[in-house]
């Protein structure tokens, strides 16, 4: 299935570094989502935009941060992270941000040393 | 409380067993309710969304129950290949699209 692709699939990151994850949906969907799934944990909802208004930042730390461009395209931006950040990070999409069931992407499996 | 509560599982099941999830949520002005299975190290998939009346897909039969804020999921003839955890997922009440997922409950089935 191709409606909702990240890039990359698998990241290695050190402390210092900055590094952005990108999620493209070809579904046209006009909502977007970030959330983050660590080990024996429930997901986690980070960010969501409907029609590229960013409309939730679940209190989530300033060292992460989202860009949505259009409707499409969804990044999230990387910088001086944690071990503890280090996680499945899931792209998902729906038709708007009310109601919708929810189609997500592949993850990226991100690793902090 | 936590918003969204599974069965914590593992269920262990052999081949053509039934086996029922439960989950209940917390807020009562949720309004949409979800399926949703996730496999060893891959993204959740939809399963299912789960109607006020009931709703059935092949094997798989889903139940809400809004005045004790309870769903359910029953899986009859179980295959090898539904082996994965099942996650309950409720949107926060009047906050639209914002999902709640639940812990997951996985089910292996077996030979």
């Amino acid at each position: 299935e191709t409606g909702v692709t990240q890039t990359p699939r698998h990241l290695v990151m050190g402390m210092t570094n900055k590094k952005s994850l990108k999620c493209e949906q070809h579904l046209g969907h006009n909502a977007m989502y970030w959330y983050k799934q660590s080990a024996k944990k429930p997901l986690e909802l980070m960010f969501v935009y409907n029609f590229k208004e960013q409309t939730e930042n679940n209190s989530v730390p300033s060292r992460f941060s989202p860009e949505c461009p259009n409707s499409s395209h969804l990044f999230l931006h990387l910088h001086t992270l944690q071990p503890e950040d280090s996680a499945l990070y899931l792209c998902a999409s729906s038709p708007s941000g009310d109601y919708y069931e929810q189609y997500f992407g592949p993850g990226t499996r991100l690793t902090v040393t | 409380r936590k918003e969204v509560e599974q069965d914590p599982g593992p269920f262990n099941v052999p081949e053509g067993a039934t086996v029922a999830f439960n989950c209940t949520y917390s807020n009562s002005a949720s309004q949409s309710f979800f399926w949703y299975r996730q496999d060893c190290r891959k993204e959740p998939k939809l399963l299912m969304s789960v109607y006020s009346s009931g709703n059935e897909d092949g094997r798989f039969t889903a139940q809400l129950n809004r005045a004790s804020q309870y769903i359910s999921l029953l899986i009859r003839d179980s295959k090898l290949s539904d082996s994965a955890t099942y996650l309950c997922v409720v949107n926060r009440g009047n906050q639209g699209g914002k999902l709640i997922f639940g812990q997951g409950t996985e089910l292996s089935v077996k030979p």
